[in-house]
C-alpha cells in the first residue's frame, strides 16, 4: 500500500538558513506524483512544490526545490534562505495512480512536520 | 476572489445533528474531493468525484455522504454528527491531469 513517512515532527531553523525537510515514500506503482503543501497557522492549505515519478530534474519554485532521489524513495523539501513567514506545518504528499485519464489521483498524506524560523 | 471556497467556515453542532458543508470552486475543474484533518493524522480522503453525479467513496466515508449537483460545487453532509467528526474539513479540486489538487480555506467543525 502506498505510505508517506514524515519522521521529523518538529524543526527549528535559524532565519536566513537553509533547511531540509525529509519525506519517504513508499509504492509499487511506476507512475506517481509528489507534492508539498504548506500549512500556515491559519490553516489553509498552500500548494508549493510538484514533482513527476518521471521527471529527471529536481522540481523547483523560487526558494523550494524537491530534493528527489527515486531509488531512495525519498522527495525531501529544500526550502533556502529561510523567512519568519516559512513558520509553519509542512505536508508531503503522494498522488496515488496515474495523472491523465481513469487514475483515482487521490493524495496520500504524510503526518507533517512543523517548522519554526527563529529570528 | 479564492478559487476553491468552503462554507461555513467554522461551525459547532451538537450530536446528532444534521449538518452540510458547502464547496464551491471557479477553477473550472471536473475533480472535487473531501479530505478531513485531525491533528496528527495528516489529512485523510473522505468522497471523490470526478465528475456532476460520480461519487466515489474513500479512505474513511462511513458517517459522511456527499452530492455533485454540478461541477462547481460539491457538498459534504454529516446524517448525525458525534463528536469525533470533530476536525478541519478541506474542498480541493484538480483538472484531469490531477497533477496538483488546490485546497481550500478549511472548515473547523466541532460537534458537542
Amino acid at each position: 500500500a502506498q505510505k508517506i513517512t514524515q519522521t521529523q515532527p518538529g524543526m527549528f531553523v535559524q532565519e536566513k538558513e537553509a533547511v531540509t525537510l525529509d519525506c519517504t515514500y513508499d509504492t509499487s506503482d511506476q507512475s506517481y506524483g509528489l507534492f508539498w503543501y504548506k500549512q500556515p497557522s491559519s490553516g489553509e492549505m498552500i500548494f508549493l512544490i510538484y514533482q513527476g515519478s518521471y521527471d529527471e530534474q529536481n522540481a523547483t519554485e523560487g526558494r523550494y526545490s524537491l530534493n528527489f532521489q527515486k531509488a531512495r524513495k525519498s522527495a525531501n523539501l529544500v526550502i533556502s534562505a529561510s523567512q519568519l513567514g516559512d513558520s509553519a506545518m509542512y505536508f508531503c504528499a503522494m498522488r496515488e495512480g496515474r495523472g491523465y485519464g481513469g487514475a483515482t489521483n487521490k493524495l496520500i498524506f504524510g503526518t507533517g512536520t512543523l517548522l519554526a524560523v527563529q529570528p | 476572489d479564492a478559487d476553491v471556497t468552503q462554507t461555513p467556515r467554522n461551525r459547532i453542532t451538537k450530536t446528532g445533528k444534521r449538518i452540510m458543508l458547502e464547496c464551491s470552486q471557479t477553477k473550472g475543474h471536473d475533480r472535487m474531493y473531501w479530505y478531513r484533518q485531525d491533528p496528527g493524522l495528516g489529512l485523510r480522503l473522505i468522497y471523490y468525484s470526478f465528475d456532476v453525479k460520480d461519487i466515489n467513496k474513500g479512505e474513511i466515508s462511513d458517517g459522511y455522504s456527499v452530492s455533485r449537483q454540478a461541477q462547481a460545487k460539491f457538498s459534504l453532509s454529516l446524517e448525525s454528527a458525534i463528536p469525533n467528526q470533530t476536525a478541519l474539513y478541506f474542498c480541493a479540486t484538480s483538472d484531469k491531469a490531477g497533477e496538483t489538487q488546490y485546497f481550500g480555506p478549511g472548515t473547523r467543525l466541532l460537534v458537542l
